[in-house]
C-alpha cells in the first residue's frame, strides 16, 4: 500500500513559472523526502525534511511540512524545461526502515 | 562511485519462462531494496535486505517471486514462472544504514516485458 498521495497527478506550466506539488500521507512519520524521476531513469533524491521541521530550502526547491494536516508541498521556482520529470514524495515511518513512495506528479515545463 | 548497477536493462521473455534480475548495490551500503513500478500501482516495495538478510518481504506478490542476497555486493530477483502481469520496471536501490531518513540510491531499472 502507498503512504503518500501526490496532487496534482499531472502539471503543465510555462518555463519561468513556479510549480507546486502536494503530498498527503496517512500515518505518523519520522521524515518525508522528495525524489525526482526523469523518463526512463531511476529516482534521484532531492530533499529531506524531518518531522520537527516546517520548511526547508535547497536551491530553487522549497519544501514545507505540516504534520497536523499530514501534508507536504514541493515548490520549484523559476522552472526550466529541464525540470520536466515525475516527482515523488516518500515517507519514512517512525522508528522504522521503510520508505514508501506516493504515486507521483508528472511535471511538464514548456519552453 | 558507479552507483547501483542493474542488469539486464531490458528483457523481453515469453510467459512461463524464468526471469532473473541482478543488482550490485553501492559499495558500503548495507540496505538493499527491490521495487516494482507500473502505471497502475506506482512504485511498490517488494523486499528489503539489511546486512544481506531479508527483513521484510511482505511486498513480494506471490511465491513465483524470490529474492536473494548472497553477499554484500550482489542481489537477485527471480520470477519463475513469469506471467504477462509481471511486466514492469524493477528497481534495485541501496542506502547506508537502516534509518528511513537516509537517502535511497536507485539503479536505472530493469524493464521487463512478458509476452
Amino acid at each position: 500500500s502507498q503512504q503518500g498521495e501526490e496532487d496534482p497527478q499531472a502539471l503543465s506550466i510555462q518555463e519561468g513559472e513556479n510549480a507546486t506539488m502536494n503530498c498527503s500521507y496517512k500515518t505518523s512519520i519520522n521524515n518525508l523526502q522528495w525524489y525526482r524521476q526523469n523518463s526512463g531513469r531511476g529516482l534521484v533524491h532531492l530533499i529531506l525534511i524531518r518531522s520537527n521541521e516546517r520548511e526547508k530550502h535547497s536551491g530553487r526547491l522549497r519544501v514545507t511540512l505540516d504534520t497536523s494536516k499530514k501534508s507536504s508541498s514541493l515548490l520549484i521556482t523559476a522552472s526550466r524545461a529541464a525540470d520536466t520529470a515525475s516527482y515523488f514524495c516518500a515517507t519514512g515511518n517512525t522508528g522504522g526502515f521503510k520508505t514508501i513512495f506516493g504515486a507521483g506528479t508528472r511535471l511538464f515545463v514548456k519552453a | 562511485d558507479a552507483g547501483v548497477i542493474q542488469s539486464p536493462r531490458h528483457e523481453v521473455t515469453e510467459m512461463g519462462q524464468e526471469v532473473t534480475l541482478r543488482c550490485k548495490p553501492i559499495s558500503g551500503h548495507n540496505s538493499l531494496f527491490w521495487y516494482r513500478q507500473t502505471m497502475m500501482r506506482g512504485l511498490e516495495l517488494l523486499i528489503y535486505f539489511n546486512n544481506n538478510v531479508p527483513i521484510d518481504d511482505s511486498g513480494m506478490p506471490e511465491d513465483r517471486f524470490s529474492a536473494k542476497m548472497p553477499n554484500a555486493s550482489f542481489s537477485t530477483l527471480k520470477i519463475q514462472p513469469s506471467e504477462p502481469r509481471d511486466s514492469a520496471v524493477y528497481f534495485c536501490a541501496s542506502r547506508t544504514g537502516s534509518n528511513s531518513g537516509n537517502t535511497i540510491y536507485f539503479g536505472e531499472g530493469s524493464w521487463l516485458t512478458v509476452v
